[in-house]
């Protein structure tokens, strides 16, 4: 009973540097979602993914890349890490869309340095 | 634009307190309602949920919300809190936003419970 796995769990990297994030849900849940934590700001939507190959962005997308070639996968991109993008990364991911809860990931905490 | 509020940003009671945390949204059509709440170190799960119906909604640990439409109001409450209630509390509304689906949380509100 994985449910839902982030990797890595810490990162430390520099400015500049690509870094990919991953996910993985094994309940076969259409919608995959990555947010960011930050202080004074709570969740905020990066990008979704309805399924497979369909993707959407959401609040604060720019910096970010994401793919879903597996339904099961949600990796998210920083393409050229900034300090700003130091955070808590949190995946999710559930069933439907109206309605229905969201399970979290248990988050990679992000140092760009 | 779809917002939610929550007004309490930090919140420090003792054992036994009432809790009544607060959060209203701003969107004038159909939602749905959550409250997630992160304990130090873990993930976020779900506490409980409006949907539709009984607008008085149960969760876990003898947390209760009421949604109250005409105020756009979703307050999480909790008669007399305990030390492990200790965390920080997400309201959430997922709605339908230019033809699409969309999920928006709250900033938060963390509770801090004195034994």
């Amino acid at each position: 009973d994985a449910g839902i796995t982030q990797s890595p769990r810490y990162k430390i990297t520099e400015t500049g540097r690509q870094v990919t994030l991953m996910c993985h849900q094994t309940w076969s849940h259409s919608y995959m979602f990555w947010y960011r934590q930050d202080l004074g700001h709570g969740l905020r939507l990066i990008y979704y993914s309805a399924a497979a190959d369909i993707t959407d962005k959401g609040e604060v997308p720019d910096g970010y890349v994401v793919s879903r070639s597996k339904t099961e996968n949600f990796p998210l991109t920083l393409e050229s890490a900034t300090r700003s993008q130091t955070s808590v990364y949190f995946c999710a991911s559930s069933f439907g869309l109206a309605g229905e809860t969201q399970y979290f990931g248990p988050g990679t905490r992000l140092l760009v340095l | 634009a779809q917002s939610v509020s929550q007004h309490n940003h930090h919140v420090i009671l003792s054992e036994a307190a009432s809790l009544e945390l607060g959060c209203n949204y701003s969107y004038g059509g159909t939602v749905n309602l959550f409250w997630y709440v992160q304990y130090p170190g873990q993930h976020l799960q779900l506490l409980l949920k409006y949907f539709s119906g009984d607008p008085l909604v149960k969760g876990i640990k003898g947390f209760e919300a009421e949604f109250i439409k005409s105020k756009f109001s979703f307050n999480l409450r909790k008669p007399s809190v305990q030390w492990s209630d200790t965390a920080e509390y997400f309201c959430a509304v997922n709605a339908r936003a230019g033809g699409y689906q969309k999920v928006t949380f709250g900033i938060g509100t963390k509770l801090q419970v004195i034994p």
